[in-house]
C-alpha cells in the first residue's frame, strides 16, 4: 500500500517562500507523477502541479512563476517551493500520486497559514 | 470560478438514489476522461471513480459514474449516512495542459 505524507512548517511570512516535502513509502517516486494539490479553508480543489522521477515539471499556468518542485529518488521523497507567498496561498496542501490520468494515492499534507 | 461546474449541493434520504452532475467543455470532459473523489471532512481525498465509470478496488458497485458529451454524472444508489461527504470532478484539461477540478459538491443524508 503506498503512502504519502507532506510535511512542512504551518505558518509562512507574507511575501516569504513555502516549503514542504512528500515522503513516500510502499512505493517507489521512480515511476508515475507527483502532484501537488492546493485547498483553501472551505474552498475547493486546486492543482498547482507535478514532477516526474526524471525530474520533468508540469505546473499550473497561475501559479508557474511561483512555484519549484524536485524530486529526490535516494530519499524517496519530492518537494514543493512556492515563493512570494500571500494570505492567497493559505489552504491545506496535498500530495498525491497520479497513475494513468487519475490521482489513486493522496497524502494528508498540513494546512500552511500566510501571516506576519 | 472551477472550470468545471457542480451543483454546490445536494441531498437524499437513505435507500434512494441521488445524482451528482459535472459540467465541462470540449477540452476537457469531451475529450478525456472523467474521476471523481469523495472527501470526508478534515480527510484528504479519496478516488471513488475513474476512467468516466470504472471503480478502484473495495468502492461498493452502488457507485456510478457515467460521461455524455460535455458533461457527467455520479450517482450513488441505496444511500448510506457514510455516504455524506463533498464530491468532486477530475478531468484533463487539454487548454490548461494539466487536471481541473469542479468546484465540489456537498451531498447531505437526511
Amino acid at each position: 500500500q503506498v503512502q504519502l505524507q507532506a510535511s512542512g512548517p504551518g505558518l509562512v511570512k507574507p511575501s516569504e517562500t513555502l516549503s514542504l516535502t512528500c515522503s513516500v513509502s510502499g512505493g517507489s517516486v521512480s515511476s508515475f507523477y507527483w502532484n501537488w494539490i492546493r485547498q483553501p479553508p472551505g474552498e475547493g480543489l486546486e492543482w498547482i502541479g507535478y514532477i516526474s522521477y526524471t525530474g520533468g515539471t508540469n505546473y499550473n499556468p497561475s501559479l508557474k512563476s511561483r512555484v519549484t518542485m524536485s524530486v529526490d529518488t535516494s530519499k524517496n521523497q519530492f518537494s514543493l517551493k512556492l515563493s512570494s507567498v500571500t494570505a492567497a496561498d493559505t489552504a491545506v496542501y496535498y500530495c498525491a500520486r497520479e497513475a494513468y490520468g487519475f490521482f489513486d494515492y493522496w497524502g494528508q499534507g498540513p494546512l500552511v497559514t500566510v501571516s506576519s | 470560478q472551477s472550470v468545471l461546474t457542480q451543483p454546490p449541493s445536494a441531498s437524499g434520504t437513505p435507500g434512494q438514489r441521488v445524482t451528482i452532475s459535472c459540467s465541462g467543455s470540449s477540452s476537457n470532459i469531451g475529450s478525456n476522461t472523467v474521476n471523481w473523489y469523495q472527501q470526508l471532512p478534515g480527510t484528504a481525498p479519496k478516488l471513488l471513480i475513474y476512467g468516466n465509470n470504472l471503480r478502484p478496488s473495495g468502492v461498493p458497485d452502488r457507485l456510478s459514474g457515467s460521461r455524455s458529451g460535455t458533461s457527467a454524472s455520479l450517482a450513488i444508489s441505496g444511500l448510506q449516512s457514510e455516504d455524506e461527504a463533498n464530491y468532486y470532478c477530475s478531468t484533463w484539461d487539454d487548454s490548461l495542459n494539466g487536471p481541473v477540478f469542479g468546484g465540489g459538491s456537498k451531498l447531505t443524508v437526511l
